[in-house]
């Protein structure tokens, strides 16, 4: 079965970087891209950028144009998602989730990595 | 950018009722519309995808409808289990790019 798993919760101070893994299984990695989606507590839906996995291809959401950078390992089928200069209000809950074949921004997610910027 | 409009914000109803969940685009997205329901400390669940379809496990009260700029998704009939909050989200065409609307909460009367 299709299983998209993260890593765990980080605690960062502002202007420090964070980096997000998410492991793919059950599925042909380069198959599909994966998505990025935030969300602040308490807030809706953001969707952050798109990488393929099939040839590392990006598009990142405007307001984090030199902020977020998305890469893939297809030798582990991981994704990752490093977002610097943090701010506070990039306190959110972050999912990956895969992309593809569909007008869905992810069919399958992965359970989440809350990232804590707090001084 | 393309923004999406849910309507209404909240949706009070009880279990057996129908749910008419509202979404529309500031301009055509065609059918690259999606569902999804959320509940608390999970991630979303991708109920519907071109706007119609029904994605795989999804229940067949789940329906999705509308193309261009007003979509709507239907629950026929409530289950204790339909509580929560319901987004769309489109899709530009390429390099893909994707916008979600402010979400609807649908809770228990």
């Amino acid at each position: 079965q299709v299983q998209l798993v993260q890593s765990g919760a980080e605690v960062k101070k502002p202007g420090a970087s964070v980096k997000v893994s998410c492991k793919a299984s059950g599925y042909t990695f380069t198959s599909y891209g994966i998505s990025w989606v935030r969300q602040a507590p308490g807030q809706g839906l953001e969707w952050m950028g798109w990488i393929s996995a099939y040839n590392g291809n990006t598009n990142y959401a405007q307001k984090l144009q030199g902020r977020v950078t998305m890469t893939t390992d297809t030798s582990t089928s991981t994704a990752y998602m490093e977002l610097r200069s943090l701010r506070s209000d990039d306190t959110a809950v972050y999912y990956c989730a895969r992309e593809g074949g569909i007008a869905a921004a992810g069919d399958y997610w992965g359970q989440g990595t809350l990232v804590t910027v707090s001084s | 950018e393309i923004v999406l409009t849910q309507s209404p914000a909240t949706l009070s109803l009880s279990p057996g009722e129908r749910a008419t969940l509202s979404c529309r685009a500031s301009q055509s997205v065609s059918s690259y519309l999606a569902w999804y329901q959320q509940k608390p400390g999970q991630a979303p669940r991708l109920l519907i995808y071109d706007a119609s379809n029904r994605a795989t496990g999804i229940p067949a009260r789940f329906s999705g409808s509308g193309s261009g700029t007003d979509f709507t998704l239907t629950i026929s009939s409530l289950e204790p289990e339909d509580f929560a909050v319901y987004y769309c989200q489109q899709r530009s065409n390429w390099p893909p790019a994707y916008t979600f609307g402010q979400g609807t909460k649908l809770e228990i009367k």
